[in-house]
């Protein structure tokens, strides 16, 4: 199965909360990132937690970390229309130099 | 700082001819990356590198070659293009390989 495991689609209205989960396997890793790809670009990094943290809070941002169960969320609060892209969730477990990504979550945000 | 850089953007390649997707990085980092991105099924890692002169193999490495000749290029090369191959292609780097991966802008290859 997939290392790291992420739904597919959300769709949104403006300006409410969007929360995409994920679930991962290796509880290793020292990090966990979420990265923002928007239509035909690369991906950037928009924000990462320290394993040893449940919680972090970046503006808009809130990753939540559960470790005991392998599940990570990203929320994003009072959605825009701009955040419409695909957010991967990604780890690199420890002892590896290999990033692993999930397959991407679509945010779809509509007026 | 450039970042990472992948040329070409675009490109549309006949079954059977070769090509090589270029990738370049300016920030000296010792790691990286090639993935494959289609529709749905995330990136999937074709080779990796850990340094001048170290390549492995990803996940996906049928069909392709890379080489890594200096820490800045790691060139993918497709010898004989087949229609499996149609993809977006992403270059990546990272300074330790834990750290955060920066992404070239990608290469969408289309084989007919």
């Amino acid at each position: 199965g997939e290392d790291v495991e992420q739904s597919l689609f959300l769709s949104v209205r403006e300006g409410d909360s969007s929360v995409i989960n994920c679930t991962y396997t290796d509880s290793s890793s020292t990090y966990l990132y979420w990265y923002k790809q928007e239509p035909g670009a690369g991906l950037q990094l928009l924000t990462y937690i320290f394993s040893n943290m449940d919680m972090k809070q970046d503006q808009r941002l809130t990753v939540l970390l559960n470790k005991k169960d392998k599940h990570l969320s990203l929320r994003i609060a009072d959605t825009q229309t701009g955040d419409s892209a695909i957010y991967f969730c990604a780890e690199t477990p420890g002892g590896s130099y290999i990033p692993t990504f999930g397959r991407g979550t679509s945010l779809i945000v509509h007026p | 700082n450039a970042g990472v850089t992948q040329t070409p953007k675009f490109r549309i390649l006949k079954i059977g001819q070769s090509m090589t997707l270029q990738c370049t990085q300016d920030m000296n980092h010792n790691y990286m990356y090639w993935y494959r991105q289609d529709p749905g099924m995330g990136l999937k890692l074709i080779y990796y590198s850990v340094g001048a002169g170290i390549t492995d193999k990803g996940e996906v490495p049928n069909g392709y070659n890379v080489s890594r000749s200096t820490t800045e290029d790691f060139p993918l090369r497709l010898e004989l293009a087949a229609p499996s191959q149609t993809s977006v292609y992403f270059c990546a780097s990272t300074t330790t390989g834990q750290g955060e991966a920066f992404f070239g802008q990608g290469t969408r290859l289309t084989v007919v």
